[in-house]
């Protein structure tokens, strides 16, 4: 089966400049997250959607970042204006439901760079 | 919430010998949890997820974890590791919400 496809795979930005990335999770499944993965740490929690639903944006710096989900299908994550301690990974998850022992599947995700 | 802590944010093992990645977890109910590894340029793959069936969990790859509630601990082991495991592994734990909440990795270097 196809995978959680990203893209951009790398972005290079200025600071205070804008940028989007894009995910399309697995078919069929209904929950989709976004992380940010600064280099030499974990996987940080953004935000959770349910179909096209807001579940969990708590750590999500609504002043400069928002996500949607149109349609409950794809869904977009931008960064305006961007700075630097933006540099990072960008991990799009999605998984078929929201259950306990339900795995995440995880795209390649997308490199940012802000200089 | 609930959140797990990685011991050791680098191991290094001679090729052939006993891989032990450690993890301990906090959480005030039950918890799920799971290891994922990452590999260069890759997204994260899931190798195991423990979900209180077993204690001991075996995973993908020949390696296996054993869920020990005493000690709060999810500690990843592989008899004998292989250059091709060299990567970077995560601990994971399910939040309230159906996340996960990881720890800061653990990045395995595998010596001839």
């Amino acid at each position: 089966e196809a995978g959680v496809a990203q893209s951009p795979r790398y972005k290079i930005i200025e600071k205070r400049q804008s940028v989007a990335f894009w995910c399309n999770p697995i078919s069929g499944h209904a929950t989709l997250y976004w992380y940010q993965q600064i280099l030499g740490q974990g996987p940080k929690l953004l935000i959770q959607f349910q179909n096209n639903g807001v579940v969990d944006d708590s750590q999500l710096p609504k002043d400069r970042f928002s996500a949607e989900r149109l349609k409950g299908v794809d869904s977009t994550l931008k960064i305006q204006p961007a700075k630097l301690e933006d540099s990072a990974v960008y991990l799009c998850a999605s998984s078929l439901e929201q259950v306990w022992n339900e795995k995440l599947f995880f795209g390649s995700g997308t490199q940012l760079s802000v200089l | 919430a609930q959140s797990v802590t990685q011991l050791g944010s680098h191991v290094s093992v001679s090729e052939g010998a006993l891989v032990l990645l450690r993890c301990n977890y906090s959480s005030s109910v039950p918890p799920y949890l799971f290891w994922y590894v990452q590999y260069p340029n890759q997204g994260l793959q899931l190798l195991l997820k423990y979900t209180s069936a077993a204690t001991l969990v075996k995973g993908i790859n020949g390696f296996e974890a054993e869920f020990k509630k005493s000690e709060t601990s999810f500690h990843l082991t592989k008899p004998s590791a292989h250059m091709s495991d060299a990567a970077e592994y995560f601990c994971a734990v399910k939040d309230s919400g159906y996340a996960l909440n990881f720890g800061k990795g653990t990045s395995l270097l595998v010596t001839p």
